[in-house]
C-alpha cells in the first residue's frame, strides 16, 4: 500500500474546465513535490514544496496552480489546460527538501479533450 | 551531453540471468544516486539508493557506484519476469534544487 494517496486516479475534462487533482502523505514528511510524466519519458519536475512553502517552480504556466493547505496535504488546481498537457501526474514526497529519497503516489492520468 | 543517460534498450534477458542496468552521469560533483522501478501504467518505486563508491547490496539488487567513472549500475539476479518494467536512474546534485533523472531502461526478463 502507498502512503502517497492521490485522487482522482483518473481526470478527463475539457479545455474550460477546472479541476483540481489531490495529494495526501502520511508519512510525517516535509517535502512534496508535483511531477509531469509523458509515455517513454522520465518524470519532469513542476513544483516544490517546503515546510508549506513553494520553494521551486519550474517554469510552470499559469493554468497549473499548486497549494499546500498543511504538511500533509498537496493539491494541483487546473484551468484552461491544453490537450498537451494530458499526461500522467505524479505526487511525491520526501522526509525533506534535501532528502532526495522520493516516494510517489500512484499517480493520476489526466485527459484533457 | 545529457546529465543523466541510460540505455533505453529492451534489455531483454532470460529468467534466472544477471541483469545489469548502467548509468552515466555528467556532473562529477554527484553526491546521491537512486534506482527507481517503473511498471508500466504505474508510479516509479525506489528500490535503491547509493552515496558513496562501491557496491550496496539488498536481497537481489546490488547497486554499484564509481564517483572516478561518473557510472552507477544495477545488477539483478535471478531475474524474475515480474522484473520486467521501466529502471529510472535519478542523480542528485549539490547546488540543484531537484533530482535528475535519465531517461530509463527498459527491461523484459522472459519466462
Amino acid at each position: 500500500d502507498t502512503e502517497v494517496t492521490q485522487t482522482p486516479k483518473h481526470l478527463v475534462m475539457g479545455m474550460t474546465n477546472k479541476k483540481s487533482l489531490k495529494c495526501e502523505q502520511h508519512m510525517g514528511h516535509r517535502a512534496m513535490y508535483w511531477y509531469k510524466q509523458k509515455a517513454k519519458k522520465p518524470p519532469e519536475l513542476m513544483f516544490v514544496y517546503s515546510y508549506e512553502k513553494l520553494s521551486i517552480n519550474e517554469s510552470v504556466p499559469s493554468r497549473f496552480s499548486p497549494e499546500c493547505p498543511n504538511s500533509s496535504l498537496l493539491n494541483l488546481h487546473l484551468h484552461a489546460l491544453q490537450p498537451e498537457d494530458s499526461a500522467l501526474y505524479l505526487c511525491a514526497s520526501s522526509q525533506d527538501r534535501g532528502d532526495r529519497e522520493l516516494f510517489f503516489g500512484e499517480g493520476s492520468r489526466l485527459t484533457v479533450l | 551531453q545529457k546529465e543523466v543517460e541510460q540505455n533505453s534498450g529492451p534489455l531483454s534477458v532470460p529468467e534466472g540471468a544477471i541483469a545489469s542496468l548502467n548509468c552515466t552521469y555528467s556532473d562529477r560533483v554527484s553526491q546521491s544516486f537512486f534506482w527507481y522501478r517503473q511498471y508500466s501504467g504505474k508510479s516509479p518505486e525506489l528500490i535503491m539508493s547509493i552515496y558513496s563508491n562501491g557496491d550496496k547490496e539488498d536481497g537481489r539488487f546490488t547497486a554499484q557506484l564509481n564517483k572516478a567513472s561518473q557510472y552507477v549500475s544495477l545488477l539483478i539476479r535471478d531475474s524474475q519476469p515480474s522484473d520486467s518494467a521501466t529502471y529510472l536512474c535519478a542523480v542528485n546534485t549539490p547546488g540543484f534544487q531537484k533530482l535528475v533523472f535519465g531517461t530509463g531502461t527498459r527491461l523484459l526478463v522472459s519466462p
